[in-house]
């Protein structure tokens, strides 16, 4: 099945930086590739997501590359903000026949720092 | 719209007892799933209805867990001889037939003493 690493688990960063996260997945046939933040007490929500016959996307200061070849795909954050603290979660899945399960990372707590 | 709805929010059990945890879906959402998340963990796949159908159970953990979907809408997680182990976050996400994002509720934190 499929196993997804995401690195790092913690990161800090001063408000206005940059955070970056990363994750690498094993299944070359994962067309689907989301990213959540869960704030505490909170379910999962999606931020952001992409599909294998796409390099990259933005959506204002967040932004998700994608390389198949590699397997890996990460998710930056420019200027970030007290609210983004929060704890991010990279998932894939296959989206064709079957039960477009997610697999997920084990998560990143992003700290920002005012 | 309304999102995902979960009931309870919090449940604790004392072990062996039997829990039914409830997930609304968004209204429409012909896809259903269940995920268990452990403390400081990723959500961990448990099962997926389409409409009323169960096609892919293959996540629960064991027999003691058991979803059900009747009317393709509201759908029940039931956990029988509730074990120590069983403490987690159960998550609920629905998605639209022709999407493949999942939207997920707020999750049912059950504890088991």
């Amino acid at each position: 099945g499929e196993n997804v690493e995401q690195h790092p688990s913690t990161l800090s960063v001063q408000e206005g930086d940059s955070a970056v996260i990363k994750c690498t997945y094993s299944d070359s046939a994962s067309n689907y590739f989301p990213w959540y933040k869960q704030e505490l007490g909170k379910g999962p929500q999606l931020i952001i997501d992409i599909r294998s016959n796409v390099g990259e996307k933005k959506d204002q200061r967040i932004a998700v590359t994608l390389n198949k070849t590699a397997k890996h795909f990460s998710l930056h954050i420019t200027e970030t903000q007290p609210e983004d603290s929060a704890v991010y979660f990279c998932a894939a899945s296959f989206n064709g026949a079957g039960s477009y399960q997610l697999t997920f990372g084990k998560g990143t707590k992003l700290s920002v720092i005012p | 719209g309304a999102g995902v709805s979960q009931s309870p929010r919090y449940k604790v059990a004392k072990r062996g007892q039997d829990v039914a945890l409830r997930c609304d879906p968004i209204s429409g959402h012909v896809s259903l799933f269940w995920y268990q998340q452990a403390l400081g963990q990723g959500p961990e796949f448990l099962t997926y209805f389409q409409n009323e159908a169960q096609l892919d159970k293959s996540g629960l953990p064991s027999d003691r867990f058991f979803a059900e979907r009747p009317e393709g809408s509201v759908s029940t997680l039931k956990i029988q001889r509730t074990q120590q182990e069983d403490s987690a976050v159960y998550l609920c996400a629905s998605r639209r037939t022709s999407g493949y994002e999942q939207y997920f509720g707020p999750g049912t934190r059950l504890t088991v003493t």
